[in-house]
């Protein structure tokens, strides 16, 4: 089956320490995001990557890195510079390549809930 | 960026149709209207789209008004896996390579059994 992967789902972090996020597609999406997504609010952009090797700060990038070294894979990582880490963490991918941006929509993974103790 | 407004919150009786405002007052001539709902601890799932007429898929229908300025989100007979949080997002119709979606908070829908 098509889809998308996070892991772990429930991740807990002391405070100060790196943590990397796992996220996987096998849709052959060009394209893929990070979101963060805080309780009883809507989801924020972090990164996104259009192509492999390039990506895009979202609103909220600080803190955060990225890497798009395969098509598939779009790892995240929360540094210990970021001040509130504890969040929901959605990966997201979509097609990408269509000039008609209206038109493209966005496949969601199952996420990933980070705790910073 | 053109914004949408939608009620915080409605109900719906297990079985029985449910109609989902969206208010868009200031969309452009060529942006889509997306919708997408999130369901308890998940992420979002593509519910619907549209531009300019009514559609149709097996989740959902849209309904958008004759100016654009609105539309709704009609779901035929509400289940209670349909009670989630859903989202009405504006994209528009091009723009430089990917996009970010924006999530306002939603309208959740509750569905009474």
């Amino acid at each position: 089956d098509g889809g998308i992967t996070q892991s772990p789902k429930y991740l807990f972090r002391k405070e100060g320490q790196n943590v990397t996020l796992s996220c996987e597609q096998n849709l052959n999406h060009d394209a893929m995001y990070w979101y963060r997504q805080d309780p009883g609010q809507g989801l924020r952009l972090i990164y996104y990557s259009q192509i492999v090797n390039d990506f895009q700060k979202g609103d909220i990038a600080e803190g955060y890195s990225v890497s798009r070294e395969k098509k598939e894979s779009f790892p995240l990582t929360v540094t210990s510079a970021q001040k509130n880490p504890t969040a929901f963490y959605l990966c997201a991918s979509s097609t990408g390549t269509s000039k008609v941006v209206g038109t493209d929509t966005q496949y969601f993974g199952p996420g990933t809930r980070l705790t910073v103790l | 960026d053109a914004k949408t407004t939608q009620p915080n919150s409605m109900e719906s009786n297990e079985e029985e149709p449910v109609h989902l405002p969206c208010n868009h007052s200031t969309i452009s001539g060529t942006d889509y209207i997306h919708w997408y709902r999130q369901l308890p601890s998940q992420g979002p799932e593509y519910v619907i789209h549209g531009l300019t007429s009514n559609v149709n898929n097996r989740m959902a229908s849209l309904a958008i008004a004759e100016d654009r300025k609105s539309s709704t989100l009609i779901l035929h007979r509400a289940t209670l896996r349909d009670a989630a949080v859903y989202y009405c997002i504006l994209l528009p119709y091009s723009g430089a390579g990917s996009y970010q979606l924006t999530f306002g908070k939603g309208t959740k829908l509750s569905v009474i059994p």
